[in-house]
């Protein structure tokens, strides 16, 4: 079974730009989670994807949004670059957590952004 | 900010020794789960211990959770070098605005001397 998979692996972007990453979950999950693990900074929750919604956002600009689509993949974009946006971010996908199973998340490599 | 706070920030022993890690929150939770990640790749799930236990294993590993005391362990047994890596705990908040938000704490350097 596939696991989760994310594009591109690096990306390097200056300041001002626009990023899209992407996600694709484990077969049969429903939910997806975005995190940006910044250095000094630990992981920390971006984003919640359910049947297309958006369900839960962390303490995160609007300039972080992104979207689900049918298939359950999502995208992460990020507008208006800034250099403390260098992080890497990672996509989780778990069994739907609407159904209120509070199951473990399975996380895939991630995509290393560097804002110079 | 963190609701985990592991301890200790760092742990080097040598290879067949256990390794402790500790792990403290602050609200309550749904479930605990722990997760390992290598040289800043993707996490590795290792175990999930909702808040109506006390103890669960998986092979080498062994997380207990005293839901009293807001805290969890995690132990290695026969550590091996290939377990060196960064361990974090993450919590699952019981409901209201972080439904959802599972919350991970800054996490432990274990370094295991072959």
């Amino acid at each position: 079974e596939a696991g989760v998979t994310q594009s591109p692996t690096h990306l390097i972007k200056t300041r001002g730009q626009q990023v899209t990453l992407r996600c694709s979950p484990i077969s049969g999950h429903t939910s997806v989670y975005w995190y940006q693990q910044a250095l000094g900074l630990g992981l920390q929750f971006l984003l919640w994807y359910d049947e297309g919604e958006e369900r839960n956002r962390g303490n995160f600009p609007p300039r972080f949004s992104g979207r689900q689509f049918p298939n359950y993949s999502s995208e992460l974009n990020v507008n208006a670059l800034e250099l403390e946006d260098s992080a890497l971010y990672l996509c989780a996908s778990s069994s739907s957590l609407i159904t209120g199973n509070y199951n473990e998340q399975f996380f895939g490599p991630g995509t290393r952004l560097t804002v110079l | 900010s963190q609701q985990g706070e592991e301890d200790p920030q760092a742990l080097s022993i040598q290879e067949g020794e256990n390794a402790t890690m500790n792990c403290s929150y602050k609200t309550s939770i749904n479930n605990l789960q722990w997760y390992r990640q290598n040289s800043g790749r993707g996490l590795v799930h290792l175990i999930l211990i909702r808040s109506n236990e006390r103890e669960k294993h998986s092979g080498r590993l062994r997380v207990t959770l005293d839901t009293s005391k807001k805290s969890s362990s995690l132990l290695i047994t026969a550590s091996r070098a290939a377990d060196t890596a960064s361990y974090f705990c993450a919590t699952y908040p019981s409901g209201g605005t972080s439904y959802g938000k599972l919350t991970f704490g800054q996490g432990t350097i274990l370094t295991v001397h072959p």
